[in-house]
């Protein structure tokens, strides 16, 4: 079976740090372009971040850039995201989602909670 | 940016009902890379139509998509109980990837 299963979501305070993993199991990782998407409390999906298979472009929303890094490391088969400067807004149920066909995505993790309150 | 708006907010039907939910982009999707989604609570998406009307896999043919450029249609042709639901499109023609805000579909 195809699976995403995300880690690392937990409370944190604003301006502070924090690392989310998402592991996959059931298919070639190394392939696949793959997503971080976020909701937010009683909000709707928004696409925060995405890496190419090799891990040589990226991309991010500009409400993110220059505070979270994605990255991915193949032989682990795992896909991370590093946030920093943390604010309030960026409380999220986090998804981590394999690139589908045609620039969908095709497989999704449950989730990781992140919250930023002090 | 393309901005994705979905209309309507809500839609309220019954079981075996019809429904049609619109997805228009402020610019042209290119190559139709266009996909709907299905969400409900405490579950993840599920990737129901990408490439505009291409189904994925094991999506039941109730579902349909359709359109292209600007206005694409994500049509359920006869509702059941488990469809009820909230409905996202999704974007990715040009950077940045955008979804729009979302179709709750209710039962009525």
């Amino acid at each position: 079976e195809e699976q995403l299963v995300e880690s690392g979501g937990s409370l944190v305070q604003p301006g502070g740090s924090l690392g989310l993993s998402c592991t996959a199991s059931g298919f070639t990782f190394s392939v696949y372009w793959m997503h971080w998407v976020r909701q937010a409390p009683g909000k709707g999906l928004e696409w925060v971040a995405n890496i190419k298979q090799d891990g040589g472009e990226k991309d991010y929303a500009d409400s993110v850039k220059g505070r979270f890094t994605i990255s991915r490391d193949n032989a682990k088969k795992s896909l991370y995201l590093q946030m920093n400067s943390l604010r309030a807004e960026d409380t999220a149920l986090y998804y981590c989602a394999r690139g589908g066909p045609l620039r969908s995505m095709d497989v999704w993790g449950q989730g990781t909670t992140v919250t930023v309150s002090s | 940016e393309t901005v994705l708006t979905q209309s309507p907010g809500t839609l309220s039907l019954s079981p075996g009902e019809r429904a049609s939910l619109s997805c228009r982009a402020s610019q042209s999707v290119s190559s139709s890379f266009l996909a709907w989604y299905q969400h409900k609570p405490g579950q993840a998406p599920r990737l129901l139509i990408y490439g505009a009307s291409s189904r994925a896999t094991g999506i039941p043919d109730r579902f349909s998509g359709s359109g292209s450029e600007t206005d694409f249609t994500l049509t359920i042709s006869r509702l059941e109980p488990e469809d009820f639901a909230v409905y996202y499109c999704q974007q990715y023609g040009s950077s940045p990837l955008s979804f729009g805000q979302g179709t709750k579909l209710e039962i009525k």
